[in-house]
């Protein structure tokens, strides 16, 4: 079994809509990063949290240590938002572990 | 303040080479962590250093090595070099001065090994 399972894999939605990606992990963590990457590979940490709901812009992130899951939600998608995300649960030392990414795009 | 700095940007080499990666942090950062991405193994942790020492290390074998520099510019080497090290190589900083301080990536290192 994977630590880090994101779901869903892949998602297409409609320009405006309310995305939600999920993440269920079983390692213990002491926080948890949402990456996003843009082909050609560049990443960018959209949030680290460790506790609570972190709200950034029209993203929004939320965590549950107790149930060891976290949700990454987009209100009013946009073409831009396409991208990979990743959500990386952080290990005690830095060390992070990675889902496998959920593919977005989005369409006008 | 310039973001993390990778080179070079692409490296072909071959089998049974070794190749040298660099990665420069944001100026007052001290930990620098590396992954690799492939598409079949996806992301995975190689390394983290902060003040020139290996802080934590992942599942990869001996072959992959890194240093830290005094200046926290870091790099990582892979010797004797195989057909699956072809992947995207990826180096993050933080201030590390504590764990969990926001970790900023570089655009990476693509190294296709033939």
């Amino acid at each position: 079994k994977n630590e880090v399972e994101q779901s869903p894999q892949n998602l297409t939605a409609q320009e405006g809509e309310f995305i939600t990606i999920n993440c269920s992990y079983s390692v213990g963590i002491s926080a948890l990063h949402w990456l996003q990457q843009h082909p050609g590979g560049g990443i960018v940490s959209l949030f680290m949290l460790s506790s609570g709901k972190k709200k950034h812009g029209r993203l929004i992130a939320t965590i549950n240590i107790q149930e060891k899951h976290s949700s990454l939600h987009i209100t009013a998608s946009h073409p831009r938002d396409s991208a990979v995300y990743i959500c990386a649960p952080m290990e005690y030392g830095n060390k992070l572990v990675f889902g496998a990414g959920t593919i977005l795009r989005v369409k006008s | 303040k310039a973001g993390v700095t990778q080179t070079p940007r692409y490296l072909i080499k071959t089998r049974g080479q070794q190749v040298t990666l660099s990665c420069s942090p944001i100026s007052g950062h001290r930990s620098v962590s590396w992954y690799q991405q492939t598409p079949g193994q996806g992301l995975q942790f190689l390394f983290e250093y902060f003040s020139e020492t290996q802080r934590n290390k992942g599942n990869f074998p001996g072959r992959f090595s890194g240093r830290q520099f005094s200046n926290s510019r870091s790099e990582m080497n892979v010797s004797t070099l195989e057909l699956g090290d072809s992947a995207l190589y990826l180096c993050a900083s933080s201030l590390g001065q504590v764990y969990n301080s926001p970790l900023h990536f570089g655009n990476g290192t693509r190294l296709t090994v033939t």
